[in-house]
Protein backbone atom coordinates (compact mmCIF):
# COMPACT_ATOMS: atom_id res chain seq x y z
CA UNK A 1 0.00 0.00 0.00
CA UNK A 2 1.33 3.68 -0.52
CA UNK A 3 1.74 5.38 3.25
CA UNK A 4 3.35 8.58 3.80
CA UNK A 5 4.66 9.17 7.68
CA UNK A 6 4.93 12.69 9.62
CA UNK A 7 4.77 13.18 13.05
CA UNK A 8 1.16 14.57 14.46
CA UNK A 9 2.91 17.79 16.26
CA UNK A 10 5.93 19.42 17.36
CA UNK A 11 6.78 22.39 19.58
CA UNK A 12 9.80 24.63 19.31
CA UNK A 13 10.96 27.84 20.46
CA UNK A 14 11.09 31.34 18.39
CA UNK A 15 14.09 31.66 16.79
CA UNK A 16 15.52 28.39 16.92
CA UNK A 17 15.39 26.27 14.18
CA UNK A 18 13.28 22.66 14.09
CA UNK A 19 13.28 19.51 11.37
CA UNK A 20 9.96 18.04 10.38
CA UNK A 21 10.05 14.41 9.03
CA UNK A 22 8.44 12.25 6.68
CA UNK A 23 9.09 8.97 5.24
CA UNK A 24 7.05 7.55 2.33
CA UNK A 25 6.24 4.17 0.94
CA UNK A 26 4.28 4.55 -2.51
CA UNK A 27 4.02 2.69 -6.00
CA UNK A 28 6.19 5.02 -8.17
CA UNK A 29 8.04 8.57 -7.78
CA UNK A 30 7.82 11.43 -9.52
CA UNK A 31 8.89 13.88 -6.60
CA UNK A 32 8.37 14.86 -2.95
CA UNK A 33 6.35 18.43 -1.99
CA UNK A 34 6.03 20.34 1.02
CA UNK A 35 2.95 22.18 1.90
CA UNK A 36 2.14 25.29 4.59
CA UNK A 37 -1.62 25.52 5.97
CA UNK A 38 -2.48 27.73 8.61
CA UNK A 39 -5.70 27.09 10.61
CA UNK A 40 -8.68 26.94 8.87
CA UNK A 41 -6.74 28.26 5.74
CA UNK A 42 -6.01 26.70 2.38
CA UNK A 43 -2.50 25.11 1.99
CA UNK A 44 -0.05 26.97 0.28
CA UNK A 45 3.14 25.57 -1.94
CA UNK A 46 6.25 25.50 0.01
CA UNK A 47 8.84 23.35 -1.85
CA UNK A 48 9.60 20.41 -3.73
CA UNK A 49 12.20 17.82 -4.66
CA UNK A 50 12.56 15.42 -6.94
CA UNK A 51 16.25 14.35 -7.21
CA UNK A 52 18.61 13.52 -3.38
CA UNK A 53 19.93 16.50 -1.63
CA UNK A 54 19.24 19.77 -0.13
CA UNK A 55 17.11 22.74 -1.73
CA UNK A 56 16.96 26.06 0.45
CA UNK A 57 14.77 28.62 -0.16
CA UNK A 58 15.44 31.24 2.50
CA UNK A 59 14.25 30.07 6.13
CA UNK A 60 13.50 27.11 4.49
CA UNK A 61 14.78 24.03 3.21
CA UNK A 62 14.34 20.47 2.07
CA UNK A 63 16.22 17.26 1.81
CA UNK A 64 15.23 14.34 0.11
CA UNK A 65 16.63 10.67 -0.01
CA UNK A 66 14.58 8.41 -2.47
CA UNK A 67 16.57 5.11 -1.38
CA UNK A 68 15.94 5.95 2.50
CA UNK A 69 12.37 6.98 1.21
CA UNK A 70 12.92 10.57 3.89
CA UNK A 71 12.43 13.73 3.35
CA UNK A 72 12.71 16.62 5.79
CA UNK A 73 12.24 20.65 5.99
CA UNK A 74 14.08 22.49 7.78
CA UNK A 75 13.16 26.21 9.53
CA UNK A 76 15.35 28.36 10.45
CA UNK A 77 14.99 31.45 12.72
CA UNK A 78 11.68 30.31 13.46
CA UNK A 79 8.60 33.03 13.84
CA UNK A 80 5.31 32.87 15.34
CA UNK A 81 3.69 33.24 11.60
CA UNK A 82 5.37 29.73 10.96
CA UNK A 83 2.92 28.21 13.70
CA UNK A 84 1.25 26.18 10.79
CA UNK A 85 0.43 22.59 9.70
CA UNK A 86 3.45 21.17 7.29
CA UNK A 87 1.86 18.97 4.96
CA UNK A 88 4.52 16.45 3.07
CA UNK A 89 2.85 14.58 -0.15
CA UNK A 90 4.26 12.06 -2.42
CA UNK A 91 4.06 12.14 -6.47
CA UNK A 92 3.53 8.81 -7.72
CA UNK A 93 3.84 6.83 -10.85
CA UNK A 94 0.54 8.61 -11.85
CA UNK A 95 1.06 12.10 -10.77
CA UNK A 96 -1.32 12.16 -8.50
CA UNK A 97 -0.24 13.36 -4.93
CA UNK A 98 -0.52 11.06 -1.71
CA UNK A 99 -1.17 13.17 1.27
CA UNK A 100 0.58 12.60 4.81
CA UNK A 101 -1.97 13.55 7.82
CA UNK A 102 0.45 16.39 8.03
CA UNK A 103 2.65 18.05 11.32
CA UNK A 104 0.91 20.77 13.39
CA UNK A 105 3.75 23.09 14.71
CA UNK A 106 3.63 25.30 17.82
CA UNK A 107 5.95 27.99 18.21
CA UNK A 108 6.67 29.74 21.78
CA UNK A 109 7.71 32.80 22.79
CA UNK B 1 -4.56 39.14 -9.40
CA UNK B 2 -5.07 35.36 -10.51
CA UNK B 3 -6.32 32.70 -7.77
CA UNK B 4 -9.36 30.56 -7.30
CA UNK B 5 -12.87 31.41 -5.17
CA UNK B 6 -14.54 28.80 -3.42
CA UNK B 7 -17.99 29.62 -2.35
CA UNK B 8 -19.91 29.57 0.08
CA UNK B 9 -16.98 29.31 3.33
CA UNK B 10 -19.46 27.74 5.22
CA UNK B 11 -22.32 25.73 4.75
CA UNK B 12 -24.95 24.01 6.36
CA UNK B 13 -27.30 21.08 5.29
CA UNK B 14 -29.80 18.98 6.46
CA UNK B 15 -29.73 15.41 6.24
CA UNK B 16 -31.08 13.97 2.20
CA UNK B 17 -30.31 17.23 0.96
CA UNK B 18 -27.73 17.97 -2.41
CA UNK B 19 -25.47 21.08 -1.76
CA UNK B 20 -22.96 22.07 -4.87
CA UNK B 21 -20.29 24.36 -3.76
CA UNK B 22 -18.82 26.28 -6.13
CA UNK B 23 -15.21 26.52 -7.36
CA UNK B 24 -13.81 29.38 -10.15
CA UNK B 25 -10.24 29.69 -11.62
CA UNK B 26 -8.49 32.50 -13.41
CA UNK B 27 -4.99 31.24 -13.51
CA UNK B 28 -6.16 29.34 -16.79
CA UNK B 29 -5.05 26.03 -15.56
CA UNK B 30 -5.94 23.04 -16.71
CA UNK B 31 -6.04 20.73 -14.14
CA UNK B 32 -8.81 20.96 -11.38
CA UNK B 33 -9.14 19.16 -8.29
CA UNK B 34 -11.51 18.19 -5.25
CA UNK B 35 -10.32 17.34 -2.14
CA UNK B 36 -11.65 16.68 1.45
CA UNK B 37 -9.84 17.25 4.44
CA UNK B 38 -10.90 15.09 7.66
CA UNK B 39 -9.26 16.50 11.18
CA UNK B 40 -5.64 13.64 11.51
CA UNK B 41 -6.27 13.06 7.88
CA UNK B 42 -4.12 13.44 4.95
CA UNK B 43 -6.07 15.30 2.01
CA UNK B 44 -8.26 12.96 0.24
CA UNK B 45 -8.91 13.26 -4.01
CA UNK B 46 -12.36 13.10 -4.18
CA UNK B 47 -12.49 13.95 -7.97
CA UNK B 48 -10.21 15.82 -10.66
CA UNK B 49 -10.18 16.95 -14.23
CA UNK B 50 -7.18 17.57 -16.82
CA UNK B 51 -9.46 18.97 -19.24
CA UNK B 52 -12.90 20.39 -19.94
CA UNK B 53 -15.96 18.05 -20.80
CA UNK B 54 -13.98 15.26 -18.96
CA UNK B 55 -13.18 14.38 -15.55
CA UNK B 56 -12.13 11.11 -13.08
CA UNK B 57 -12.94 9.50 -10.01
CA UNK B 58 -10.69 10.00 -7.21
CA UNK B 59 -10.56 7.72 -4.15
CA UNK B 60 -13.53 8.66 -2.12
CA UNK B 61 -15.47 9.67 -5.05
CA UNK B 62 -19.45 7.49 -3.92
CA UNK B 63 -21.66 10.12 -2.98
CA UNK B 64 -20.35 13.00 -4.87
CA UNK B 65 -20.39 14.39 -8.42
CA UNK B 66 -18.66 17.27 -10.42
CA UNK B 67 -19.16 18.85 -14.31
CA UNK B 68 -16.14 20.59 -16.22
CA UNK B 69 -18.38 22.24 -18.31
CA UNK B 70 -16.18 25.24 -18.73
CA UNK B 71 -12.41 25.63 -18.13
CA UNK B 72 -12.79 28.09 -15.21
CA UNK B 73 -15.68 26.07 -13.50
CA UNK B 74 -15.56 22.94 -11.79
CA UNK B 75 -18.60 22.98 -9.12
CA UNK B 76 -18.60 19.83 -7.03
CA UNK B 77 -22.10 18.67 -6.05
CA UNK B 78 -22.22 16.46 -2.31
CA UNK B 79 -25.25 14.11 -2.44
CA UNK B 80 -27.53 12.46 0.08
CA UNK B 81 -26.02 9.41 -0.78
CA UNK B 82 -22.60 10.65 0.59
CA UNK B 83 -23.12 9.06 4.19
CA UNK B 84 -20.89 11.47 6.26
CA UNK B 85 -19.99 14.76 4.15
CA UNK B 86 -19.31 16.92 7.13
CA UNK B 87 -15.81 18.00 6.37
CA UNK B 88 -13.65 20.97 4.94
CA UNK B 89 -13.45 21.02 1.14
CA UNK B 90 -10.80 22.19 -1.06
CA UNK B 91 -10.83 22.82 -4.63
CA UNK B 92 -7.26 23.19 -6.34
CA UNK B 93 -5.92 23.83 -10.07
CA UNK B 94 -2.16 23.48 -11.41
CA UNK B 95 -1.02 23.05 -14.79
CA UNK B 96 -1.35 19.75 -16.47
CA UNK B 97 1.75 18.49 -17.51
CA UNK B 98 5.15 17.80 -15.60
CA UNK B 99 6.02 18.06 -11.72
CA UNK B 100 4.39 21.53 -12.30
CA UNK B 101 1.24 19.26 -12.29
CA UNK B 102 2.20 18.96 -8.63
CA UNK B 103 2.50 22.26 -7.82
CA UNK B 104 -1.32 22.90 -6.65
CA UNK B 105 -3.13 26.80 -6.01
CA UNK B 106 -5.89 26.10 -3.52
CA UNK B 107 -8.71 27.97 -2.48
CA UNK B 108 -9.80 29.03 0.30
CA UNK B 109 -11.87 25.76 1.65
CA UNK B 110 -15.82 25.67 2.26
CA UNK B 111 -16.65 23.83 5.40
CA UNK B 112 -20.21 22.08 4.96
CA UNK B 113 -21.97 20.83 8.60
CA UNK B 114 -24.78 18.21 8.33
CA UNK B 115 -27.35 19.33 10.87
Amino acid sequence: GQNIDQPTEMTATEGAIVQINCTYQTSGFNGLFWYQQHAGEAPTFLSYNVLDGLEEKGRFSSFLSRSKGYSYLLLKELQMKDSASYLCAVSDSNYQLIWGAGTKLIIKP
Amino acid sequence: DGGITQSPKYLFRKEGQNVTLSCEQNLNHDAMYWYRQDPGQGLRLIYYSQIVNDFQKGDIAEGYSVSREKKESFPLTVTSAQKNPTAFYLCASSPSTGTGANVLTFGAGSRLTVL
